[in-house]
């Protein structure tokens, strides 16, 4: 199964900046997913990412917020965009695992200060 | 109605008894159903899926399926401490560009 290396683990940020979090995946695979889970929650969707496609998004996220490149098929960035302490969540991408399921990288905490 | 839901608990189970955790969805086309395990501060694992009615037995866990009822639910056996964790219930929505939707997840608590 698809190994993901999910960068920043963690960061501290000022409110009114961006940061972008990137994930890079050992294996070709045609669809990553962002997700985000804020604190005592579960994860939701923010966008699917195909390559050489616009990514879509999910109801109340929209991409001037997270703006999200897919360059390749192995690589993407999801950018958090002019962040508020509301913006302090994990961020996690994902991958299809065959046909069990989705892998997910080891995310990244982020708090908005 | 949400799409997957699950009691957040927390459930308290002893140590060594049988752990039973439920989940329901709402959409009838939906083909396939995964059990995820979260401790905190980590990523989601998987542990179980499943894609046919009836059971599913990997160890400890079994997974069962119920798509007339549209029921999910994840039975882990002879439950140990290091069980407690939060179990995400996940369902692929087919014919949305097969992404997964999640449960809250319910918060399981082993007792020593």
């Amino acid at each position: 199964s698809a190994v993901i290396s999910q960068k920043p683990s963690r960061d501290i940020c000022q409110r009114g900046t961006s940061l972008t979090i990137q994930c890079q995946v050992d294996s070709q695979v045609t669809m990553m997913f962002w997700y985000r889970q804020q604190p005592g929650q579960s994860l939701t969707l923010i966008a699917t990412a195909n390559q050489g496609s616009e990514a879509t998004y999910e109801s109340g996220f929209v991409i001037d917020k997270f703006p999200i490149s897919r360059p390749n098929l192995t690589f993407s960035t999801l950018t958090v965009s002019n962040m508020s302490p509301e913006d302090s969540s994990i961020y996690l991408c994902s991958v299809p695992k065959g046909n069990y399921g989705y892998t997910f990288g080891s995310g990244t905490r982020l708090t908005v200060v | 109605q949400k799409e997957v839901e699950q009691n957040s608990g927390p459930l308290s189970v002893p140590e060594g008894a049988i752990a039973s955790l439920n989940c329901t969805y709402s959409d009838r086309v939906s083909q396939s159903f995964f059990w995820y395990r979260q401790y905190s501060g980590k990523s989601p694992e998987l542990i179980m899926s499943i894609y046919s009615n009836g059971d599913k037995e990997d160890g400890r866990f079994t997974a069962q399926l119920n798509k007339a009822s549209q029921y999910v639910s994840l039975l882990i056996r002879d439950s140990q401490p290091s069980d407690s964790a939060t179990y995400l219930c996940a369902v692929n929505m087919k014919g949305r560009d097969d992404k997964i939707i999640f449960g809250k997840g319910t918060r399981l608590h082993i007792l020593p």
